[in-house]
């Protein structure tokens, strides 16, 4: 299993969005809907802001949203804010408990 | 407040061995499946191996397969990863991960393994 690729870095000023792409094969991304986004700020443990494609875990501002068309994810972040500024990781089941997770993408905040 | 407390970490020598553990607390441990994550210096995220309620499931990523054997003790609240054959490659910070097919939940801080002569 490779892992899902990932733009090293995207950007934007504050308020304005960005959108991250995760890319895989049917095997993983494209084959169920167990797609996952992580953000970890540096020397910080990840923190799950999207899980099962769309959805959003209690306490996760609205701001962040997920969805998926094929064997590629997406992570919107919209309004961005400065503590948005940090690493985002997207992660997939590839069947029989194995899973897999993308390459990562800064996100700076300009 | 879930708490997962990995230790264990260390230096080790090339071909040598380690054991970590992960103490959890605030959520079911005997209902969650638990993995293991690990994180090379400067670098990405990799899943290693994950154990189901009773143990009775496990699966590795490949490179580690035959190598790492992951356990749990649901009287003890804890989880553990005994490393064996340790390459330089293996070296990372080594993630207590709550989770599986729908995300990877909870995490703790991390423990780091270095595997250097």
């Amino acid at each position: 299993q490779s892992a899902l690729t990932q733009p090293p870095s995207a950007s934007g000023s504050p308020g304005q969005s960005v959108t991250i792409s995760c890319t895989g094969t049917s095997s993983d991304v494209g084959g169920y809907n167990s797609v996952a986004w992580y953000q970890q700020h540096p020397g910080k443990a990840p923190k799950v802001m999207i899980y099962e494609v769309s959805k959003r875990p209690s306490g996760v501002p609205d701001r962040f949203s997920g969805s998926k068309s094929g064997n590629t994810a997406s992570l919107t972040v919209s309004g961005l804010q400065a503590e948005d500024e940090a690493d985002y990781y997207c992660s997939s089941h590839a069947g029989s408990h194995y899973y897999v997770f993308g390459t990562g993408t800064k996100v700076t905040v300009l | 407040e879930v708490q997962l407390v990995e230790s264990g970490g260390g230096l080790v020598q090339p071909g040598g061995s380690l054991r970590l553990s992960c103490v959890v607390s605030g959520f079911t441990f005997s209902s969650s499946w638990m993995n293991w994550v690990r994180q090379a210096p400067g670098k990405g995220l990799e899943w290693v191996a994950i154990i189901n309620l009773d143990g009775s499931v496990k699966n590795y990523l490949d490179s580690v397969r035959g190598r790492f054997t992951i356990s749990r003790d649901n009287a003890q609240n804890s989880l553990s990863l005994q490393m064996n054959s340790l390459r330089a490659d293996d070296t990372a910070i080594y993630y207590c991960v709550r989770g599986s097919d729908a995300a990877f939940q909870s995490w703790g801080q991390g423990t780091l393994v270095t595997v250097s002569s």
